[in-house]
């Protein structure tokens, strides 16, 4: 099992322009979330997804959408990056059934936008 | 505001000694509090913690969790390098995690 994968490991970005990270979990976990860590700031949560085809606003929604494209897959999409959005992001997925509230994470995805 | 507290912010030992490291926070009804432990990568899960004065163990880290005190320390008991890396308290909801800002520490060979 490869866990909670990411990508891209790397991106550098210029004000203005878009793009996607992607998230993928093998684990049949049914909650994915979305956080950005910052400096000094600890983790903070951006967007989750309790389950397939629901999606809720984190601590910290704005500049961004996600989609749950299924089970597996939760992606984020920074629609125009602003230099404020320079951070690295994490993806991590949580069962939910049962005792356990542990949540998995990816590797993370560093984004500096110029 | 709902917040989660870490202290101290950034600790130096040595190796052999022991640290404790504290955490509060502010709600009352939660699911569970967490630790992770972060080293230059994603954060790794230590212990959950549900019920209050319960201790929860892991070769020298161990956990407890004072619900009347709305707090939880984690104990390391002969520190060893290995150990420097960034401790998250994390409180949660049921679906909701709420980090605190964290405790970096560096444990001098």
């Amino acid at each position: 099992n490869a866990g909670v994968t990411q990508t891209p490991k790397f991106q550098v970005l210029k004000t203005g322009q878009s793009m996607t990270l992607q998230c993928a979990q093998d684990m049949n976990h049914n909650s994915m979330y979305w956080y950005r860590q910052d400096p000094g700031m600890g983790l903070r949560l951006i967007y989750y997804s309790a389950s397939e085809g629901t999606t809720d606003k984190g601590e910290v929604p704005n500049g961004y959408n996600v989609s749950r494209l299924n089970k597996r897959e939760f992606s984020l999409r920074l629609e125009s990056a602003a230099p404020s959005q320079t951070s690295v992001y994490f993806c991590a997925s949580r069962l939910w059934e049962g005792l356990s509230n542990e949540q998995f994470f990816g590797p993370g995805t560093r984004l500096t936008v110029l | 505001e709902d917040k989660v507290v870490q202290s101290p912010l950034s600790l130096v030992v040595h190796e052999g000694d022991t640290v404790t490291l504290n955490c509060s926070y502010e709600v009352t009804n939660f699911r569970s509090l967490l630790w992770y432990k972060q080293e230059k990568k994603a954060p790794t899960f230590l212990f959950m913690l549900t019920s209050s004065g319960i201790e929860k163990k892991s070769g020298r880290l161990s956990s407890i969790l004072d619900k009347k005190e709305l707090s939880s320390i984690l104990n390391i008991t002969a520190t060893q390098t290995g150990d420097s890396a960034i401790y998250l308290c994390v409180r949660s909801g049921t679906y909701k995690y709420i980090f605190g800002t964290g405790t970096r520490l560096k444990v001098l060979a």
